[in-house]
């Protein structure tokens, strides 16, 4: 079983519209949580943490479920400049060495 | 700021031949992992170091690969001799602390094994 597991998508939306994606993971000792992004044919670079009471960062939410290892990011009135993969990321435990596990990601393309 | 560099960005070698990476970490940073990317296998940790020594190396596919961090700030990752399943895009990423802060990755290097 993957450690990370998330919907490959592809969702296609338009401008202004709300998109949900959703993770699990299989660790429950993980301790640190995250969202990634990708744009074509560059590297990831960070969207934002997760943390547990879940939060916000403009038009994006991210909400944690330790209960059912459930990670999930809502993007609000999506912009063109949105369409990119969405990596959920979630590290292996708690202590100073803990690695990180990428899910395979979501693709998301926002069209006008 | 400069961030993590990486070269070459592109590397095109014939089946057989070494290849070596580099990966210049951001000053500071007591972190590096190097990272392969493919459309079937998504983003794999090949290893990672703390402090200029290997952490973790579970995921080096075989003895064809091996990785080195001399210092702080450089490292590199070789494949000898290199094979065409070995294509792919090889990201270097650095942090602060390991698996709990922000990893910054490099621009990566896309590798073709013809």
């Amino acid at each position: 079983r993957k450690e990370v597991e998330q919907d490959p998508g592809p969702f296609n939306v338009p401008e202004g519209a709300t998109v949900a994606f959703n993770c699990t993971y299989s660790n429950s000792a993980s301790q640190s949580f995250f969202w990634y992004r990708q744009d074509c044919r560059k590297e990831p670079k960070l969207l934002m943490s997760v943390y547990s009471s879940g939060n916000e960062d403009g038009r994006f939410t991210a909400q944690l479920n330790r209960a059912s290892q459930y990670i999930s990011l809502l993007i609000r009135d999506s912009k063109l400049s949105d369409s990119a993969t969405y990596l959920c990321v979630v590290n292996d435990r708690g202590s100073t060495l803990g690695r990180l596990y990428f899910g395979r990601g979501t693709q998301l393309t926002v069209w006008p | 700021d400069a961030g993590v560099i990486q070269s070459p960005r592109h590397e095109v070698t014939e089946m057989g031949q070494e290849v070596t990476l580099r990966c210049k970490p951001i000053s500071g940073h007591d972190y590096l992992f190097w990272y392969r990317q493919t459309m079937m296998r998504g983003l794999e940790l090949l290893i990672y170091f703390n402090n200029n020594v290997p952490i973790d190396d579970s995921g080096m596919p075989e003895d064809r690969f091996s990785a080195k961090m001399p210092n702080a700030s450089f490292s590199t990752l070789k494949i000898q001799p290199s094979e065409p399943r070995d294509s792919a895009v090889y990201f270097c990423a650095s942090s602060l602390d390991g698996g709990r802060e922000t990893q910054y990755f490099g621009p990566g290097t896309r590798l073709l094994v013809l």
